[in-house]
């Protein structure tokens, strides 16, 4: 069936370091791939989003490219800041009947000042 | 628009004991969904419902049961809680399939059975 792997946390980082927080899938199909953030005490939050091979989503500063050659889709962000404390979610989606949202386990990213 | 509502917020329970999570959307989305997160685990499909009067099996249904009278509202129920259903439980939301349909999700309700 189809899966999602992430890299396993908690990802501890400073202040304005890089990012990146990889995401690998198996799936029979072409999915469409999401990124959802969960802060502290709340539900989850749709983070960005791709459809196709090659497409690039963003958001907040936030990157991930669909690359359907290596099954990926890699988290992304250039400088950290403490507010991007969270856990992240890698999820695919069929685009047909139910709509269901297949996650990976999270990944806790910890940035310290 | 208050998006997803889901009450309680936490409750705990004694084993064989019965509730009723509630969750209700006023977005007039079609589709609604129940997932639960386990501690460190990525969060599984309990039921889903693609419109009033329909649902269906997730992933994980054993121990639950749901109903979809209205568009606004979608239950959860647990018949005999048992400790395997300590988690934190989380209902969505979307307009409809298709690429394009974020699902929206509420605050959780976080759920421990003793």
């Amino acid at each position: 069936g189809d899966s999602v792997t992430q890299m396993e946390g908690p990802v501890t980082l400073s202040e304005e370091a890089f990012l990146t927080i990889n995401c690998t899938y198996t799936a029979t199909g072409y999915p469409s791939l999401f990124w959802y953030v969960q802060y502290p005490g709340e539900g989850l939050q749709l983070l960005l989003k791709a459809t196709k091979a090659d497409d690039k989503g963003s958001n907040k500063g936030f990157e991930a490219t669909y690359r359907k050659e290596t099954t990926s889709f890699h988290l992304e962000k250039g400088s950290v800041q403490v507010s991007d404390s969270a856990v992240y979610f890698c999820a695919l989606r069929y685009n047909n009947a139910g709509n269901m949202l297949t996650f990976g386990g999270g990944t806790r990213l910890m940035v310290k000042p | 628009n208050a998006g997803v509502t889901q009450t309680p917020k936490f409750r705990i329970l004694k084993i064989g004991q019965s509730m009723t999570l509630q969750c209700t959307q006023d977005m007039n989305h079609n589709y609604m969904y129940w997932y639960r997160q386990d501690p460190g685990m990525g969060l599984k499909l309990i039921y889903y419902s693609v419109g009033a009067g329909i649902t269906d099996k997730g992933e994980v249904p054993n121990g639950y049961n749901v109903s979809r009278s209205t568009t606004e509202d979608f239950p959860l129920r647990l018949e005999l809680a048992a400790p395997s259903q300590t988690s934190v439980y989380f209902c969505a939301s979307s307009y409809s399939s298709g690429a394009v349909n974020e699902q929206f999700f509420g605050p959780g309700t976080r759920l421990t059975v003793l």
